[in-house]
């Protein structure tokens, strides 16, 4: 079956530029989560939706990143005004359940180079 | 603050011998000890969990050990093959209300098996 998918996998901005990352999870998956990671680092949880709703956006970087799931399926992470140190992959991860714990399937992520 | 290390930023190993990849964590509280293999321009694949109420995983040439007391996760691959090369991320998590299980990433060990 279909995984997750993201889109664009490769995106590069010019400096106070906004972006739009798209992830597409599993059907059926009730949790989705956003994590970034840069150059040398490990990956970054940024934001976590139960359905289509988000219970705390506090793990996003900035208040120039916003997020948004509808209908329990796509998922899109804006970056407005986009500065280099928001250069990194962005991964997007399903999972069936938000009550139990079950394995998180990722996407292949979106490149963004700001330059 | 870094709630999961991984100290060995590279680990190299003959085909055929074991590869032992090594995490320690902070937080006594988590519930569920992940690794996850990743391939250039790839998301992460799961590869083995443990609970936090075993201390061994076995499956296949995979097996995951937990020690609780020392909050150290090992994964030892027996027998090493090439096609094991790739970047190993221990991840850590538990449940939260706000955040599922997201799940908190180590820096990642590059692990390369040569012929």
């Amino acid at each position: 079956g279909a995984g997750v998918s993201q889109s664009p996998s490769n995106k590069v901005t010019e400096k106070g530029k906004d972006v739009e990352l798209r992830c597409d999870p599993i059907s059926g998956h009730t949790a989705l989560y956003w994590y970034r990671q840069r150059l040398g680092q490990g990956l970054e949880f940024l934001i976590y939706f139960q359905g289509n709703s988000a219970p705390d956006k506090s793990g996003l970087p900035s208040d120039r990143f916003s997020a948004e799931r509808t209908g329990e399926s796509v998922s899109t992470l804006t970056i407005q005004r986009t500065q280099q140190e928001d250069s990194a992959v962005y991964l997007c991860a399903s999972s069936p359940s938000t009550s139990s714990y079950n394995e998180q399937f990722f996407g292949p992520g979106t490149r963004l180079t700001v330059l | 603050d870094q709630q999961v290390k991984q100290n060995s930023p590279s680990l190299s190993v003959q085909e055929g011998r074991i590869s032992i990849l090594n995490c320690d964590y902070t937080n006594s509280m988590f519930d569920y000890f992940l690794w996850y293999k990743k391939y250039p321009a790839e998301g992460p694949t799961f590869l083995i969990s443990i609970s936090s109420i075993k201390d061994k995983n076995e499956d296949g040439r995979f097996t995951v050990f937990l020690n609780k007391s020392a909050k150290h996760l090992s994964l030892h691959i027996v027998p090493s093959q090439p096609g094991d090369s790739a970047v190993y991320f221990c991840a850590v998590t538990l449940l939260n209300s706000n955040s599922g299980y997201a799940l908190n990433f180590g820096k990642g060990t590059s692990l390369l098996v040569t012929p």
